[in-house]
């Protein structure tokens, strides 16, 4: 089974911040993808990567970098954390199935910044 | 439409009763269309990857359906459970590996 996870279900933190969210996939998948989710939003794409120490931006990309070293491994940060960014952060990483590409997602991390 | 549409937003249904709700894509520049179902604390996770027109899709008490021609699919739940009450995603990808573009999901309740 294809495994993502992310490095904590719940964070909390201050305004100013420099926040770090971590995601790691153990099924060799080139791409993979970080989305936050708000109610009456769905989910909305950040970042993406297709290759290591490759990026490219989504649909709202103000606000956050992302980070790409290693394949298993797509970190996304928040420089400076404001309140707006208080939301659910879900990583997922895909790969090609019969031309169709799939996703597969981590549990999320909710963050909270006060 | 522009984006990817679900309705209702929210629905509830009696346990046993049958259900369904809609996605709606754009028709032009279509690939491939995904239902995932996201329970509460967990993943999402996938359902079914639909491309062909007129597809039908089953696993166990669920069912998609999909005209690529209109731009709509159909999630069926037959017989609803308490097991299936989570938010429904539907989302559109466009052939390249840039992520897809998701709706806003449907939030079902069973009520016992």
């Amino acid at each position: 089974d294809v495994k993502v996870t992310q490095s904590s279900r719940y964070l909390v933190k201050r305004t100013g911040e420099k926040v770090f969210l971590e995601c790691v996939q153990d099924m060799d998948h080139e791409n993979m993808f970080w989305y936050r989710q708000d109610p009456g939003l769905g989910l909305r794409l950040i970042y993406f990567s297709y290759d290591v120490k490759m990026k490219e931006k989504g649909d709202i990309p103000e606000g956050y970098s992302v980070s790409r070293e290693k394949k298993e491994r797509f970190s996304l940060i928040l420089e400076s954390a404001s309140t707006n960014q208080t939301s659910m952060y879900l990583c997922a990483s895909s790969a090609l199935a019969g031309g169709v590409e799939e996703q597969y997602f981590g549990p999320g991390t909710r963050l909270t910044v006060t | 439409i522009l984006n990817v549409e679900q309705s209702p937003q929210s629905l509830h249904v009696q346990e046993g009763d049958s259900t369904n709700f809609t996605c709606s894509f754009p028709s032009s520049n279509f690939y491939a269309l995904h239902w995932y179902r996201w329970e509460t604390a967990k993943s999402p996770e996938a359902l079914f990857v639909m491309t062909l027109n007129g597809d039908e899709k089953k696993k166990g008490r669920i069912s998609a359906t999909l005209n690529t021609k209109e731009g709509y699919s159909y999630l069926y739940i037959k017989g609803s459970q308490p097991e299936d009450s989570a938010t429904y995603l539907c989302a559109n990808s466009g052939g390249g590996a840039d992520g897809l573009t998701f709706g806003k999901g449907t939030h079902l309740i069973i009520q016992p």
